[in-house]
């Protein structure tokens, strides 16, 4: 089983849906991450959680919102769908602590699209 | 602002060739530099680098950071269809809030062909 899990692969929708992407981890991590990548632009940070009662903004996080269920549990909205949301999204985990950090491991992703 | 720049944007070689991938930074507060391979899913993890010269080694892979400058390469030697993938750099920021984040280029897109 994949240490961080992506629901749903793909997804289809339209304009003005609410969508709910999840994202769990096996990996016991602390940190928990979303980014979305489209081509081009590289990945993109929108929001980020350093643990349950901790969420911040990243560099894209307008139209989008962020629950941290639980440590392992992750998840990503977008209240009100356009369709230049449409893009591949990625979660990561990585372990907090001291020093130079440990790398971020990241799900196979989802691929949105919003017609 | 704080940016990652990698060059070349695209690169195709035949396999066993020698390829060298650049990655120049320039950010408020500097951690470390990592590097991810990304093929068809998810980016998969290569190397971390926090102190300059000392190379890491991975196979046919390699990488070295050269703070003073603020950049990284990779090299892949005898290059593989199998290393095609992008080859994404990220700086890790070292202050307040953001601490821990990364900050990615837009890749290399690296195509081998046989």
């Amino acid at each position: 089983d994949a240490d961080v899990t992506q629901t749903p692969r793909n997804r289809i929708t339209k304009t003005g849906k609410r969508i709910m992407l999840e994202c769990s981890q096996t990996k016991g991590h602390d940190r928990m991450y979303w980014y979305r990548q489209d081509p081009g632009l590289g990945l993109r940070l929108i929001y980020y959680s350093f643990d349950v009662k901790d969420i911040n903004k990243g560099e894209i996080s307008d139209g989008y919102s962020v629950s941290r269920q639980a440590q392992a549990k992750f998840s990503l909205s977008l209240e009100s769908a356009i369709p230049n949301q449409t893009a591949l999204y990625f979660c990561a985990t990585s372990d907090g602590g001291q020093g130079v950090g440990q790398p971020q491991h990241f799900g196979d992703g989802t691929r949105l699209s919003i017609l | 602002e704080d940016k990652v720049v990698q060059s070349p944007l695209s690169l195709v070689v035949h396999e066993g060739d020698t390829v060298t991938l650049n990655c120049s930074y320039e950010v408020t507060n500097f951690r470390s530099l990592l590097w991810y391979k990304q093929e068809k899913k998810a980016p998969t993890f290569l190397f971390m680098l926090t102190s300059s010269g000392i190379e890491k080694k991975s196979g046919r892979l390699s990488s070295i950071l050269d703070k003073k400058e603020l950049f990284s390469i990779l090299n892949i030697t005898a290059t593989q269809t199998g290393d095609s993938a992008v080859y994404l750099c990220a700086v890790r920021l070292d202050f307040g809030g953001s601490q821990g984040n990364l900050i990615f280029g837009k890749g290399t897109k690296l195509s081998v062909k046989p």
